[in-house]
């Protein structure tokens, strides 16, 4: 079955430092990857998807198929970054998503 | 634009009641989906509608769930004879031809 693994619910890096989110994905496939973000009291809104290979607000996330991965990355956390991060996986020929459990980041002054 | 809106924001209702959770997508998008964020957890996919197509169910956990649209407007997720475990969060999102999914503010239910 299809599973998307984000082994950490909770990130917390100061203000300045390296963040990476990690996500795993098992999938036999061609997957298409997507971040999605929550900020406190916001909807859950798409960040980056992995097709597009773009860098939005100053993530990345590159897909590795050999290791079944998608994390994200930035190499300067801001405290704006403070939010909930979900990764979904959309398998080929469906429209159907399946998100991971959710990594929260907490970014430290 | 109007977002996706979803009705009521807040549900409380007693065990063994039906609940009806209300969907009003983007103008014009076709997809329209349910998901389940139970606490602590991620979201679960419910159910998915695409167009005049016969929905994709295979999210819904039991018989006392269905859900219903109409054409590509309002959705309405029913649960009947609730459960204190149907306690969550249930989102809604719309898509248009893209991969990108608009989420509604969510609808807290709580069975006591």
């Amino acid at each position: 079955a299809q599973r998307v693994t984000q082994p950490e619910k909770l990130l917390s890096v100061f203000k300045g430092a390296p963040v990476e989110l990690k996500c795993n994905y098992s999938y036999s496939g061609s997957p298409e990857l997507f971040w999605y973000v929550q900020y406190s009291r916001q909807r859950l809104q798409l960040l980056l998807r992995h097709i597009s290979r773009e860098s939005i607000k100053g993530f990345t996330a590159d897909l590795n198929k050999g290791e079944t991965s998608f994390h994200l990355k930035k190499p300067f956390a801001q405290e704006e970054d403070s939010a909930m991060y979900y990764c979904a996986l959309r398998t080929s020929g469906t429209y159907k998503y399946i998100f991971g459990t959710g990594t929260r980041l907490k970014v430290l002054a | 634009g109007a977002g996706v809106s979803q009705s009521p924001s807040n549900k409380v209702t007693e065990k063994g009641k039906d609940v009806e959770l209300r969907c009003d997508p983007i103008s014009g998008h076709t997809a329209l989906y349910w998901y389940r964020q139970r606490l602590g957890q991620g979201l679960e996919f419910l159910i998915y509608f695409q167009g005049n197509s016969a929905p994709d169910k295979s999210g819904l956990p039991s018989d006392r769930f269905s859900a219903e649209r109409t054409g590509e407007s309002v959705s309405t997720l029913t649960i009947q004879r609730t459960q204190q475990e149907d306690s969550a969060v249930y989102l809604c999102a719309s898509r248009a031809n893209t991969d990108t999914q608009y989420f509604g503010p969510g609808t807290r239910l709580t069975v006591l």
